[in-house]
């Protein structure tokens, strides 16, 4: 079975400090990975996506994450945070043989002033 | 603009009745999905449609019913049947067979009274 795993809940960081958003995934086919955002009583946003390739993907508002295949993690990173990055964050994986997309349960990051 | 439209953003539900949360889509998407939103659960799949006249269920189909006679349009009835409805409920959709992100509507918060 294919499950994603976000190691955290909740996340504080100060504002323009680094943060990382950790994510783990198993699955024993090829896979797709992608990282969203989600603000309050809103949709989920693409920031990021990884399908081949460079194993470092950028993404939109400064976010990058790094594809670990021996680790099977797929980490989100932002150098410096601003408090308009105030969200909820998922990770998710897919798959093609059924088009199901899988997410994780969301790390909530609070940026502190 | 395309974009995955779901209507209405509010609804509210007496205990015992049906009711319909619509989703429209205009970007020539094949795959349709419905997500179950609760806090600190992320995203659970209810249902998806790989193509018209065909649904799967999700993780937790019990108490929902869809329908896909449009390949614009994926309805979502959360029937009596469903213990616990409060939520928020997100539609999705994506090409078929591609490794592409799924795009998301504004979802639709539902409330029993």
């Amino acid at each position: 079975a294919q499950s994603v795993t976000q190691l955290d809940s909740q996340v504080p960081v100060f504002e323009e400090a680094p943060v990382e958003l950790r994510c783990n995934y198993s699955s024993s086919v090829s896979v797709y990975l992608f990282w969203y955002v989600q603000y309050p009583n809103q949709g989920l946003q693409l920031l990021l996506k990884y399908l081949s390739g460079s194993t470092l993907v950028k993404g939109i508002n400064g976010f990058e994450a790094e594809f670990n295949k021996s680790q099977t993690s797929f980490h989100l990173r932002k150098p410096s945070v601003h408090i308009s990055d105030t969200a909820e964050y998922f990770c998710a994986v897919g798959r093609n043989r059924d088009d199901k997309i899988i997410f994780g349960k969301g790390t909530r990051l609070h940026i502190l002033p | 603009d395309g974009g995955i439209t779901q209507s209405p953003k509010y609804l509210f539900r007496k205990e015992g009745q049906n009711v319909t949360l619509s989703c429209e889509q205009n970007l020539n998407h094949d795959a349709m999905y419905w997500y179950r939103q609760d806090p600190g659960q992320g995203l659970r799949l209810i249902y998806y449609s790989q193509i018209v006249n065909d649904f799967q269920k999700g993780d937790i189909a019990e108490g929902y019913s869809v329908s896909r006679e449009k390949k614009e349009s994926f309805p979502l009835t959360v029937t009596s049947a469903q213990k616990n409805p409060t939520a928020f409920y997100l539609c999705a959709s994506r090409m078929q067979g591609t490794t592409t992100e799924a795009f998301f509507g504004q979802g639709t918060r539902l409330t029993v009274v």
